[in-house]
Protein backbone atom coordinates (compact mmCIF):
# COMPACT_ATOMS: atom_id res chain seq x y z
CA UNK A 1 0.00 0.00 0.00
CA UNK A 2 1.34 3.46 -0.87
CA UNK A 3 1.63 6.01 1.51
CA UNK A 4 1.46 9.83 0.89
CA UNK A 5 3.27 11.98 3.24
CA UNK A 6 3.51 16.21 3.06
CA UNK A 7 5.92 18.40 5.02
CA UNK A 8 5.70 20.74 6.61
CA UNK A 9 2.29 20.12 7.92
CA UNK A 10 1.90 23.80 8.69
CA UNK A 11 3.75 26.89 7.77
CA UNK A 12 3.33 30.71 7.91
CA UNK A 13 4.46 32.71 5.66
CA UNK A 14 4.25 36.74 4.82
CA UNK A 15 1.94 38.00 1.97
CA UNK A 16 4.25 38.12 -1.49
CA UNK A 17 6.27 35.36 -0.35
CA UNK A 18 7.21 32.03 -2.33
CA UNK A 19 5.75 28.89 -1.02
CA UNK A 20 6.57 25.39 -1.50
CA UNK A 21 4.74 22.65 -0.22
CA UNK A 22 6.20 19.29 -0.54
CA UNK A 23 4.54 15.40 -0.69
CA UNK A 24 6.18 12.41 -1.10
CA UNK A 25 5.00 8.85 -2.05
CA UNK A 26 6.73 5.66 -0.34
CA UNK A 27 6.37 4.23 -4.14
CA UNK A 28 6.29 5.93 -7.53
CA UNK A 29 3.33 6.94 -8.47
CA UNK A 30 4.65 8.29 -12.09
CA UNK A 31 2.50 11.47 -12.53
CA UNK A 32 -1.28 10.56 -10.95
CA UNK A 33 -0.90 13.15 -8.21
CA UNK A 34 -3.20 15.87 -7.90
CA UNK A 35 -3.31 19.32 -5.59
CA UNK A 36 -6.48 20.56 -3.64
CA UNK A 37 -6.88 23.90 -1.81
CA UNK A 38 -9.60 23.88 1.01
CA UNK A 39 -10.14 27.12 2.69
CA UNK A 40 -11.23 27.26 5.95
CA UNK A 41 -14.73 26.40 6.12
CA UNK A 42 -15.35 25.33 2.49
CA UNK A 43 -15.28 22.44 0.16
CA UNK A 44 -11.73 21.74 -1.29
CA UNK A 45 -10.81 22.65 -4.95
CA UNK A 46 -8.78 20.83 -7.44
CA UNK A 47 -5.51 23.38 -8.77
CA UNK A 48 -3.55 21.16 -10.07
CA UNK A 49 -3.64 17.77 -12.16
CA UNK A 50 -1.51 15.32 -13.52
CA UNK A 51 1.05 16.86 -11.28
CA UNK A 52 1.53 19.94 -12.90
CA UNK A 53 -1.55 20.48 -15.39
CA UNK A 54 -2.98 23.76 -14.16
CA UNK A 55 -6.59 23.57 -13.67
CA UNK A 56 -8.59 25.94 -15.93
CA UNK A 57 -9.72 29.06 -13.79
CA UNK A 58 -6.64 28.77 -11.23
CA UNK A 59 -4.27 31.73 -11.02
CA UNK A 60 -1.09 31.19 -12.69
CA UNK A 61 0.74 31.88 -8.70
CA UNK A 62 0.54 28.01 -8.07
CA UNK A 63 2.45 25.24 -9.99
CA UNK A 64 3.28 21.96 -9.62
CA UNK A 65 5.93 19.82 -10.42
CA UNK A 66 7.32 16.47 -9.94
CA UNK A 67 7.10 12.53 -10.85
CA UNK A 68 7.85 9.23 -8.83
CA UNK A 69 7.90 9.54 -5.63
CA UNK A 70 8.47 13.21 -4.97
CA UNK A 71 6.19 16.25 -6.27
CA UNK A 72 6.08 19.70 -5.14
CA UNK A 73 3.18 22.57 -5.10
CA UNK A 74 4.13 26.09 -4.84
CA UNK A 75 2.56 29.09 -4.19
CA UNK A 76 4.58 32.03 -6.01
CA UNK A 77 3.86 34.99 -4.33
CA UNK A 78 1.64 34.16 -1.05
CA UNK A 79 -1.90 35.96 -1.58
CA UNK A 80 -4.19 36.55 1.84
CA UNK A 81 -6.81 34.15 -0.12
CA UNK A 82 -4.53 31.28 -0.53
CA UNK A 83 -4.87 30.60 3.24
CA UNK A 84 -5.82 27.20 3.59
CA UNK A 85 -5.18 23.44 4.11
CA UNK A 86 -3.73 21.95 0.55
CA UNK A 87 -4.39 18.42 -0.05
CA UNK A 88 -2.37 15.95 -2.11
CA UNK A 89 -3.91 12.76 -3.83
CA UNK A 90 -2.86 10.28 -5.55
CA UNK A 91 -4.58 7.17 -7.63
CA UNK A 92 -3.45 3.76 -8.61
CA UNK A 93 -4.36 1.93 -11.57
CA UNK A 94 -7.26 0.70 -9.85
CA UNK A 95 -8.77 3.84 -9.30
CA UNK A 96 -8.00 3.52 -5.79
CA UNK A 97 -7.33 7.38 -4.29
CA UNK A 98 -5.58 8.53 -1.29
CA UNK A 99 -5.28 11.82 -0.20
CA UNK A 100 -2.02 13.01 1.88
CA UNK A 101 -2.43 14.41 5.47
CA UNK A 102 -2.44 18.32 4.25
CA UNK A 103 -0.74 21.05 4.82
CA UNK A 104 -2.29 24.24 6.43
CA UNK A 105 -0.65 27.41 5.09
CA UNK A 106 -0.91 31.05 7.34
CA UNK A 107 -0.13 34.38 6.37
CA UNK A 108 2.73 35.63 9.02
CA UNK B 1 -22.58 24.12 -15.12
CA UNK B 2 -22.50 20.87 -13.55
CA UNK B 3 -23.67 20.95 -10.11
CA UNK B 4 -24.01 18.52 -7.27
CA UNK B 5 -26.09 18.57 -4.13
CA UNK B 6 -25.88 15.94 -1.33
CA UNK B 7 -28.87 14.85 0.42
CA UNK B 8 -30.02 12.55 3.31
CA UNK B 9 -30.07 12.04 7.09
CA UNK B 10 -27.87 14.34 9.45
CA UNK B 11 -28.30 12.05 12.46
CA UNK B 12 -27.74 8.03 12.28
CA UNK B 13 -27.54 6.10 14.94
CA UNK B 14 -25.08 3.57 15.88
CA UNK B 15 -24.75 0.20 14.56
CA UNK B 16 -27.60 1.71 11.75
CA UNK B 17 -26.54 2.13 8.06
CA UNK B 18 -25.65 5.92 6.86
CA UNK B 19 -27.65 6.42 3.44
CA UNK B 20 -26.85 9.65 1.32
CA UNK B 21 -27.65 10.90 -2.20
CA UNK B 22 -26.21 12.93 -4.68
CA UNK B 23 -27.83 14.52 -7.09
CA UNK B 24 -26.15 15.55 -10.75
CA UNK B 25 -27.70 18.75 -12.13
CA UNK B 26 -26.57 21.07 -14.98
CA UNK B 27 -25.35 18.03 -16.82
CA UNK B 28 -25.39 14.07 -17.63
CA UNK B 29 -23.98 11.18 -15.39
CA UNK B 30 -23.09 9.71 -18.07
CA UNK B 31 -19.16 9.31 -19.23
CA UNK B 32 -17.74 9.96 -15.75
CA UNK B 33 -16.61 8.62 -12.33
CA UNK B 34 -18.58 9.77 -9.49
CA UNK B 35 -17.08 9.68 -5.91
CA UNK B 36 -17.46 9.88 -2.72
CA UNK B 37 -15.01 11.59 -0.08
CA UNK B 38 -15.63 12.45 3.67
CA UNK B 39 -13.69 14.50 6.09
CA UNK B 40 -14.25 13.67 10.17
CA UNK B 41 -14.26 17.07 11.99
CA UNK B 42 -11.12 18.97 12.14
CA UNK B 43 -9.29 16.29 10.14
CA UNK B 44 -7.92 15.03 6.44
CA UNK B 45 -10.13 13.73 3.35
CA UNK B 46 -10.64 9.78 3.01
CA UNK B 47 -11.53 9.04 -0.52
CA UNK B 48 -15.00 6.56 0.20
CA UNK B 49 -14.89 4.95 -3.29
CA UNK B 50 -16.38 5.70 -6.60
CA UNK B 51 -18.67 4.32 -9.51
CA UNK B 52 -18.93 4.73 -12.79
CA UNK B 53 -22.33 5.82 -14.79
CA UNK B 54 -21.79 2.28 -15.73
CA UNK B 55 -22.29 0.99 -12.55
CA UNK B 56 -18.52 -0.55 -11.82
CA UNK B 57 -17.06 0.34 -8.45
CA UNK B 58 -14.41 0.41 -6.23
CA UNK B 59 -13.65 1.52 -2.73
CA UNK B 60 -11.12 2.42 -0.23
CA UNK B 61 -9.91 -1.02 1.46
CA UNK B 62 -10.47 0.30 4.63
CA UNK B 63 -14.24 0.70 4.39
CA UNK B 64 -14.66 -1.84 1.43
CA UNK B 65 -16.14 -4.52 3.86
CA UNK B 66 -19.07 -1.89 4.92
CA UNK B 67 -19.36 0.54 1.55
CA UNK B 68 -21.62 0.19 -0.99
CA UNK B 69 -21.96 2.55 -3.78
CA UNK B 70 -25.03 2.86 -6.41
CA UNK B 71 -25.74 4.81 -9.61
CA UNK B 72 -29.69 5.34 -10.76
CA UNK B 73 -28.71 7.02 -14.36
CA UNK B 74 -32.64 7.89 -15.21
CA UNK B 75 -32.72 10.15 -12.43
CA UNK B 76 -29.04 11.57 -12.96
CA UNK B 77 -27.80 10.43 -8.61
CA UNK B 78 -25.76 7.98 -7.09
CA UNK B 79 -25.93 7.11 -3.88
CA UNK B 80 -23.58 6.03 -0.88
CA UNK B 81 -24.94 3.68 1.72
CA UNK B 82 -22.45 2.74 4.89
CA UNK B 83 -23.25 -0.20 6.91
CA UNK B 84 -22.63 -0.80 10.83
CA UNK B 85 -21.71 2.99 11.59
CA UNK B 86 -19.55 3.93 14.80
CA UNK B 87 -18.80 7.72 16.09
CA UNK B 88 -15.89 7.49 13.98
CA UNK B 89 -17.84 7.85 10.68
CA UNK B 90 -18.82 11.23 12.07
CA UNK B 91 -18.13 13.46 9.23
CA UNK B 92 -18.68 15.80 6.35
CA UNK B 93 -19.58 13.94 3.37
CA UNK B 94 -18.87 15.06 -0.02
CA UNK B 95 -19.88 13.47 -3.51
CA UNK B 96 -17.30 15.13 -6.44
CA UNK B 97 -17.28 14.12 -10.22
CA UNK B 98 -14.03 12.58 -11.58
CA UNK B 99 -13.29 13.62 -14.46
CA UNK B 100 -10.06 12.21 -16.61
CA UNK B 101 -7.89 13.32 -19.92
CA UNK B 102 -5.68 11.58 -21.82
CA UNK B 103 -2.19 12.44 -21.96
CA UNK B 104 -0.83 14.56 -25.49
CA UNK B 105 2.29 11.48 -26.43
CA UNK B 106 2.28 7.90 -26.59
CA UNK B 107 1.96 5.94 -24.65
CA UNK B 108 -1.58 7.03 -23.85
CA UNK B 109 -2.03 7.24 -19.78
CA UNK B 110 -5.25 8.79 -18.31
CA UNK B 111 -4.99 11.72 -15.78
CA UNK B 112 -7.81 11.43 -13.06
CA UNK B 113 -8.89 14.29 -10.84
CA UNK B 114 -11.90 15.58 -8.76
CA UNK B 115 -13.17 18.33 -10.63
CA UNK B 116 -16.51 19.22 -9.06
CA UNK B 117 -17.44 18.74 -5.93
CA UNK B 118 -20.60 19.10 -3.62
CA UNK B 119 -20.94 21.04 -0.34
CA UNK B 120 -21.12 18.64 1.33
CA UNK B 121 -23.51 16.91 4.19
CA UNK B 122 -22.71 16.68 7.15
CA UNK B 123 -23.74 13.37 9.06
CA UNK B 124 -23.10 12.51 13.03
CA UNK B 125 -23.55 9.02 14.21
CA UNK B 126 -25.20 9.40 17.71
CA UNK B 127 -27.75 7.57 20.05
Amino acid sequence: DIQMTQSPSSLSASVGDRVTITCRASQGISNYLAWYQQKPGKVPKLLIYAASTLQSGVPSRFSGSGSGTDFTLTISSLQPEDVATYYCQKYNSALIFTFGPGTKVDIK
Amino acid sequence: QVQLQESGPGLVKPSETLSLTCTVSGGSISSYYWSWIRQPPGKGLEWIGYIYYSGSTNYNPSLKSRVTISVDTSKNQFSLKLSSVTAADTAVYYCARVSFESSSFPPYYYYYYMDVWGKGTTVTVSS
